[in-house]
């Protein structure tokens, strides 16, 4: 089946500094990639929508400048999370859709210490 | 906009028993998408069931099935033969056609089945 493969699983930054979460589809071409944050025991929050090639479309309330997401080729897409501070620390989740539906990656937990 | 309302925070079943988790949604949509997703501890999603709107027939996946009432809106998962690997959160989820569509989630059911 369709697999999404996200690095890295757990990361551990300093505030202030940046880091770039990346989702590759591994046996299919992904041209849409949506990236969802999660926190503790709640649901999961759409928080932008990658397309390869354009730029991408962010939900009310994210901000761009903060979350940047890339999506340079067919199979793989990256957000990048911009002078992180403690509250950015969540886990963050992409997610692709194929003919039988919606794969997710296996998620980044970011801690900004 | 759709929205999805998941009313049960909780649920606990025995092993072996059967558990129906209720999952409600608005849309205005005729053809659509409807999921139920799994959430272990490890947090990987993964897909349950699903479900087209177009489609009469509930949707079965072994020992897992949906009541899906189109008029009433409204999308149960039925457990049956509960094994202690189903504890985990599971999400109802809602999706228009097309790859491209985003899905919209419920908030949850935290599921544990106990001994």
């Amino acid at each position: 089946g369709a697999v999404v493969s996200q690095h890295p699983s757990r990361v551990i930054c300093k505030s202030g500094t940046s880091v770039k979460i990346e989702c590759r589809s591994l046996d299919f071409q992904a041209t849409t990639m949506f990236w969802y944050r999660q926190f503790p025991k709640q649901s999961l929050m759409l928080m932008a929508t990658s397309n390869e090639g354009s730029k991408a479309t962010y939900e009310q309330g994210v901000e761009k400048d903060k979350f940047l997401i890339n999506h340079a080729s067919l199979t793989l897409s990256t957000l990048t999370v911009t002078s992180a501070h403690p509250e950015d620390s969540s886990f963050y989740i992409c997610s692709a859709g194929t003919d039988y539906g919606y794969t997710f990656g296996s998620g980044t937990r970011l801690t900004v210490v | 906009a759709q929205t999805v309302t998941q009313s049960q925070p909780e649920m606990s079943v025995q092993e072996a028993e059967t558990v129906t988790l209720s999952c409600t949604y608005d849309t205005s949509e005729n053809n659509y998408y409807l999921f139920w997703y799994k959430q272990p501890p490890s947090r990987q999603m993964i897909l349950v069931i699903r479900q087209e709107a177009y489609k009469q027939q509930n949707a079965t996946e072994n020992r897992f099935s949906v009541n899906f009432q189109k008029a009433a809106k409204s999308f149960s998962l039925k457990i049956s033969d509960s094994q202690l690997g189903d504890t985990a959160m599971y999400f109802c989820a809602f999706g228009n056609t097309g790859t491209a569509s985003k899905l919209t989630f419920g908030t949850g059911t935290r599921l544990q089945v106990t001994l």
